[in-house]
């Protein structure tokens, strides 16, 4: 089963401010690739995904992620952060299952 | 369109009792997943059914259990519960035909609390 690790536990940025949160998985073959966010208070729910073709892919409220296959990663962007952004933030990787990262929580502050 | 229900939001039980958690999917969906929540574990993968068979199960002893029925609604139970056992657990529904599109929606989870 793959393992996904997720490089940050918990980040704290200020508005406007730029994020990128690591995700790495654990090994190759044809695998889906899902970014799940978790706002305070709310259920889990899809930040966008990676099925195949373009490796740069565009969520929902600005987020993008990019599929870097050779390194086995799908990092997470968004280019400046809101004080809505605050959530907990989860990489996710399906082969026969969907596997979790342990999340990073991200904390901004406005 | 309703989402994922899932009943009871909250439950306080013993150790050595068991709970059984209903999870009531999105009109049309026929998988059902089911994940624990703990803050040192994140979200482990607890098993997965399609049309009232199991598919595909995760690393959890023999006392975690589930079943669906006929109109997709799924219960998971837990038998001789431990301290450990205190976490989120969250139902979530697919409308693929494998759990492999990743593309789930959850429900907002049931709280077991184990004293």
């Amino acid at each position: 089963a793959q393992s996904v690790s997720q490089h940050n536990h918990h980040v704290i940025l200020s508005e406007a401010a730029s994020l990128e949160l690591g995700c790495n998985y654990s090994y190759g073959g044809t695998v889906n690739l899902f970014w799940y966010v978790q706002y305070p208070g709310q259920h889990l729910q899809l930040l966008l995904k990676y099925f195949s073709g373009d490796p740069l892919v565009k969520g929902i409220k600005g987020f993008e992620a990019e599929f870097i296959k050779s390194k086995f990663s799908f990092n997470l962007r968004k280019p400046s952060v809101q004080w809505s952004d605050t959530a907990e933030y989860f990489c996710a990787v399906s082969d026969y299952k969907l596997s979790f990262g342990a999340g990073t929580t991200v904390t901004v502050r406005a | 369109k309703a989402g994922v229900t899932q009943t009871p939001r909250y439950l306080i039980k013993t150790r050595g009792q068991q709970v059984t958690l209903s999870c009531s999917p999105i009109s049309g969906h026929r998988s059902v997943s089911w994940y624990q929540q703990t803050p040192g574990q994140g979200l482990q993968f607890l098993f997965e059914y399609f049309s009232e068979t199991q598919r595909n199960k995760g690393n959890f002893p023999g006392r975690f259990s589930g079943r669906q029925f006929s109109n997709s609604r799924s219960e998971m139970n837990v038998s001789t519960l431990e301290l450990g056992d205190s976490a989120l657990y969250l139902c979530a529904s697919s409308s693929g035909q494998g759990l492999s599109t990743g593309e789930l929606f959850f429900g907002e989870g049931s709280r077991l609390t184990v004293l």
